[in-house]
């Protein structure tokens, strides 16, 4: 089966950075995701990687290692709307998505 | 904004009821998908539709019935529901499936109650 870990809850203070770690074991490897989910909204994409390496993209980066099976999603500059829950997710297929059960964030003034 | 629509946004039900999720993409994708998300709980696949077709039924008791008239609209069908299965109910599509870069876009999911 799929196996995906990552962190139930962090805190953090505003302007400050977090690192969310995902660490996989899935039957096949075809892409991995993060996503964004405000309380009682859709997730939202963030990014993708399937390459080792930092994926950059503003505030917001993610990074792959296969060999290892780890990624992380890292959010700097954070401000008071990044509180939400972080989704990691690995394709080991053509389509198929298997979730983590989400990183919970809330940042503090 | 989301391109992926749901409705309702909120649906109580007794376990004799039968009631209907809808989900409504306006991407012009070709796949369609239905999650349940549980609290504190990974996102569960219940159902694929690509072009139409269901290509996968993720071990789903046959009291939720899926149905796909076209590309664009997406329905779950629920009848004689338990209350384990009262949870978030997410519809995503996606363009592509198989593309090197695909990605699925959710919708803001109906938030059942079974009583």
């Amino acid at each position: 089966g799929q196996n995906i870990d990552q962190p139930t809850e962090m805190t953090a203070t505003e302007g400050a950075i977090v690192q969310i770690n995902c660490t996989y074991q899935t039957s096949g490897f075809n892409g991995l995701f993060w996503y964004q989910q405000h309380a009682g909204e859709a997730p939202t994409f963030l990014s993708y990687n399937v390459l080792d390496g930092l994926e950059e993209k503003g505030r917001f980066s993610s990074f792959l290692s296969r060999s290892k099976g780890y990624s992380y999603l890292l959010l700097k500059e954070l401000q008071m709307k990044d509180s939400a829950s972080y989704l990691c997710a690995v394709r080991d297929g053509d389509y198929k998505l298997s979730f983590g059960a989400g990183t919970t964030v809330t940042v503090r003034a | 904004e989301t391109g992926v629509t749901q409705t309702p946004r909120h649906l109580v039900m007794g376990m004799t009821n039968k009631k209907s999720l809808k989900c409504e993409q306006h991407l012009g994708h070709n796949a369609m998908y239905w999650y349940k998300q549980s609290a504190k709980k990974p996102l569960e696949l219940m159902f694929v539709y690509n072009f139409k077709e269901q290509t996968e039924n993720n071990s789903v008791p046959s009291r939720f019935s899926p149905e796909c008239p076209n590309s664009s609209h997406l329905f779950l069908h629920l009848h004689t529901l338990q209350p384990e299965d009262s949870a978030l109910y997410l519809c995503a599509s996606s363009q592509d499936p198989g593309g090197s870069q695909e990605t699925q876009y959710f919708g803001p999911g109906t938030r059942l109650l079974v009583l």
